[in-house]
């Protein structure tokens, strides 16, 4: 089983700042088959990345990925007020198909 | 658009079975690109990929669940099925339907469910 580490675990970040938020996995994800998701509260995951780097219908701009092999890397380049939530990495490139234990971004 | 929703007891005794449907609307349940899915996420944790069905029948389980777990889907009401057997109150969770779209079991899950909490207790 692929295990994804995120981190950090808290991310303490301002509206207008820059994200960086990181998954490390166990061993190589084949293909770059990794997903990012964002949750809110009583809400389901949203989609935003897959294929590592491409960004889900209607995701704005300021959402990129980026990594290979066991290191990814999702990045807001500058954080609105709707972006603080919680993030998980997925890889879906070796069952079982494994999540990120999440990182939370928070309001600074 | 494809929309997915989830049905089915919100509580479940312990040593009992969970089943829960999850209808999808706005698109066929047979179409050959898609497969269906159900992770679950108990309060305060993660997520957890427990199962994913094509319409064809092939299944695909979470080695860590699959003794205790069935899917299946019903194609004349555009519905997929999870039962997940002998469970105790580790269940306990928020379970999520899914779909992606591909040509094997692995895939990005767009669009999700809302999401429905099950717990179990006696």
């Amino acid at each position: 089983e692929i295990v994804l580490t995120q981190s950090p675990d808290t991310l303490s970040l301002s509206p207008g700042e820059r994200a960086t938020l990181s998954c490390r996995a166990s061993q190589s994800v084949r293909d770059n088959y990794l997903a990012w998701y964002q949750q809110k509260p009583g809400q389901a995951p949203r989609l935003l990345i897959y294929g590592a780097s491409s960004r889900a219908t209607g995701i704005p701009n300021r959402f990129s990925g980026s990594g290979s092999g066991t290191d990814f890397t999702l990045t807001i380049s500058r954080l609105e007020p709707e972006d603080f939530a919680v993030y998980f990495c997925q890889q879906y490139g070796r069952s079982p198909y494994t999540f990120g234990q999440g990182t939370k971004l928070e309001i600074k | 658009q494809l929309q997915l929703q989830e049905s089915g007891p919100g509580l479940v005794k312990p040593s009992e079975t969970l089943s829960l449907t999850c209808t999808v609307f706005g698109g066929s349940i047979s179409s050959t690109s898609y497969y269906w899915g159900w992770i679950r996420q108990p309060p305060g944790k993660g997520l957890e990929w427990i199962a994913t069905i094509h319409y064809s029948g092939s299944t695909y389980y979470n080695p860590s669940l699959k003794s205790r777990v069935t899917m299946s889907v019903d194609t004349s009401k555009n519905q997929f099925s999870l039962n997940l057997a002998s469970v105790t109150a580790a269940d306990t969770a928020v379970y999520y339907c899914a779909g992606h779209e591909g040509s094997s079991s692995g895939g990005w899950f767009d669009p999700w469910g809302q999401g429905t909490l099950v717990t179990v207790s006696s």
